[in-house]
C-alpha cells in the first residue's frame, strides 16, 4: 500500500467551481510535494512544503491554486476557479530521512 | 538548469527477454539522486530503483538494474526476464542535493509493452 494517502481518488468539477484535494503523507516525513500530470505525460512540479512551510512553487500555483500543509499529517491543494486545462492527475509525494520518495495514488480531476 | 530526457517513447518486447531504457540528465550540482519509477495503468507511481551520484556501483533491485555512466550523464534502466505485468510507463527522475530545490524533475516517460 502507498505510504501516502490521497483523497478523493476522483473529482469532477464544473468550470468555475472550486476544487480541493487532500494528502496525508507518511508519518515522520517532513517534505511534501505536489505534481500535476496530464494525459500520462511527464509529472510537472507544482509546490513543495518543508515542515509545513511552502518553500518553492510555480507561478501557476501562486496565481490560481491554494495549498497548505497545516500539520505534518494533512496537506491540501485547492484550485480556486477550475478551468478545463486543470483536468489532470494530481500526485502528492513525501520524502523520508533516507531521501526515498513515496507517491500517493493521486486525485484525478476532471473539469467539465 | 536541470533537465531529464527520455528519447524512447515506446518499446515492445516479448516476455522473458531483457528491455533497456535510456535516460540522460543535465545538472550543475555535484551531488544528485537518480530514480526510476513505473506508472501502472491505474496511474499509481511505483518506485523501482535509485542511484546516488557519488556511488560508482550500479544499483540492482530484483530484476531491475541500472547502467550509470556519470561522464555521459546517463542512467539507463535494464529489466531482465520481463513479465507481462512489467507493461507500464517508466519514468526517469532526478533530484539535486544542493541546487534547484528538492523537487523531482521527471523525463517524459517510456511506455513498455510486454507481450506473451
Amino acid at each position: 500500500d502507498a505510504a501516502v494517502t490521497q483523497k478523493p481518488r476522483y473529482l469532477i468539477k464544473m468550470k468555475g467551481q472550486e476544487a480541493e484535494m487532500k494528502c496525508i503523507p507518511e508519518k515522520g516525513h517532513t517534505a511534501v510535494f505536489w505534481y500535476q500530470q496530464k494525459q500520462s505525460k511527464e509529472l510537472k512540479f507544482l509546490i513543495y512544503f518543508q515542515n509545513q512551510q511552502p518553500l518553492d512553487q510555480i507561478d501557476m500555483v501562486k496565481e490560481r491554486f491554494s495549498a497548505v500543509c497545516p500539520s505534518s499529517s494533512l496537506c491540501s491543494l485547492g484550485i480556486r476557479t477550475c478551468e478545463a486545462e486543470d483536468s489532470a492527475l494530481y500526485l502528492c509525494s513525501s520524502i523520508d530521512r533516507e531521501e526515498e520518495v513515496f507517491f500517493g495514488k493521486g486525485t484525478r480531476l476532471t473539469v467539465v | 538548469a536541470q533537465k531529464v530526457t527520455q528519447t524512447q517513447t515506446s518499446i515492445s518486447v516479448v516476455e522473458k527477454t531483457t528491455v533497456t531504457m535510456d535516460c540522460v540528465y543535465e545538472t550543475r550540482d555535484s551531488s544528485y539522486f537518480l530514480f526510476w519509477y513505473k506508472q501502472t495503468a491505474s496511474g499509481e507511481i511505483v518506485f523501482l530503483i535509485r542511484q546516488d551520484s557519488y556511488k560508482k556501483e550500479n544499483a540492482t533491485v530484483g530484476h531491475y538494474s541500472l547502467n550509470f555512466q556519470k561522464p555521459k550523464s546517463s542512467i539507463g534502466l535494464i529489466i531482465t526476464a520481463t513479465q507481462i505485468e512489467d507493461s507500464a510507463v517508466y519514468f526517469c527522475a532526478m533530484r539535486e542535493l544542493y541546487q534547484g530545490g528538492r523537487a523531482l524533475i521527471f523525463g517524459t516517460g517510456t511506455t513498455v509493452s510486454v507481450s506473451p
